[in-house]
């Protein structure tokens, strides 16, 4: 079976634009997660959606949105790029109904904003 | 939202045991204690998931005392391909992943 899938692989954007990156979650997996990881740092919780409803939401600003579509993949939004979002951004998916601490990432998407 | 503590590296040699604690005084009675795994350029790899006492799977140990503010990952014979940060979670599954908190975990060098 074909794991977590992320596109793109790497991205190199400007101050100010936007960006959308996108997430196909493990067959059969209804929940997806969104990290942002800093190098140097460990992943930090974004978005978890289930069934196409927001379940959770971490500390990001508003510049941060998300939307999962009926078949379960997964968009990541950021809006008026800054300098500090450049970073893997890691999609993550679980089986359960509702949320596991088992989760499968993918390969992430390199974001590099100059 | 309890948070943990780890060493921020250790190194071993290959065919060694190695063992990395995590502390979590602040422990709550719903938490888990989870430990994910994390190569360069690549996403986390979930390891191993406790509450309490031992758990074992084919990859890994995960020894838990009576109190509950530490834990203990234990990988068998290590090989240079278990070079990689090694994350402790602890949080409660019912309130949702934003209790999902990795911190800086631990980077585990083996060594020839």
């Amino acid at each position: 079976d074909a794991g977590v899938t992320q596109s793109p692989t790497h991205l190199i954007k400007t101050r100010g634009q936007q960006v959308t990156l996108r997430c196909s979650p493990i067959s059969g997996h209804k929940s997806v997660s969104w990290y942002q990881q800093v190098l140097g740092q460990g992943p930090q919780f974004i978005f978890q959606y289930y069934e196409k409803e927001e379940r959770g939401r971490g500390n990001f600003p508003d510049r941060f949105s998300a939307r999962q579509f009926p078949n379960y993949s997964s968009e990541l939004n950021v809006n008026a790029l800054l300098l500090g979002d450049s970073a893997l951004y890691l999609c993550a998916s679980s089986r359960t109904s509702g949320f596991s601490y088992e989760q499968y990432f993918g390969p992430g998407t390199r974001l590099t904003v100059t | 939202l309890a948070k943990t503590t780890q060493p921020i590296s250790m190194d071993s040699y290959e065919g060694q045991e190695v063992n990395i604690t995590c502390s979590h005084n602040n422990i709550a009675t719903n938490d888990y204690i989870t430990w994910y795994q994390q190569f360069p350029s690549q996403g986390p790899r979930f390891i191993i998931q406790g509450y309490k006492t031992k758990v074992t799977n084919e990859v890994a140990s995960l020894f838990i005392p009576a109190d509950r503010k530490s834990s203990t990952l234990s990988l068998p014979r290590v090989s240079l391909s278990d070079t990689a940060v090694y994350y402790c979670l602890v949080g409660d599954m019912e309130t949702g992943a934003n209790n999902l908190f990795f911190g800086t975990g631990t980077r585990l060098t083996v060594i020839p």
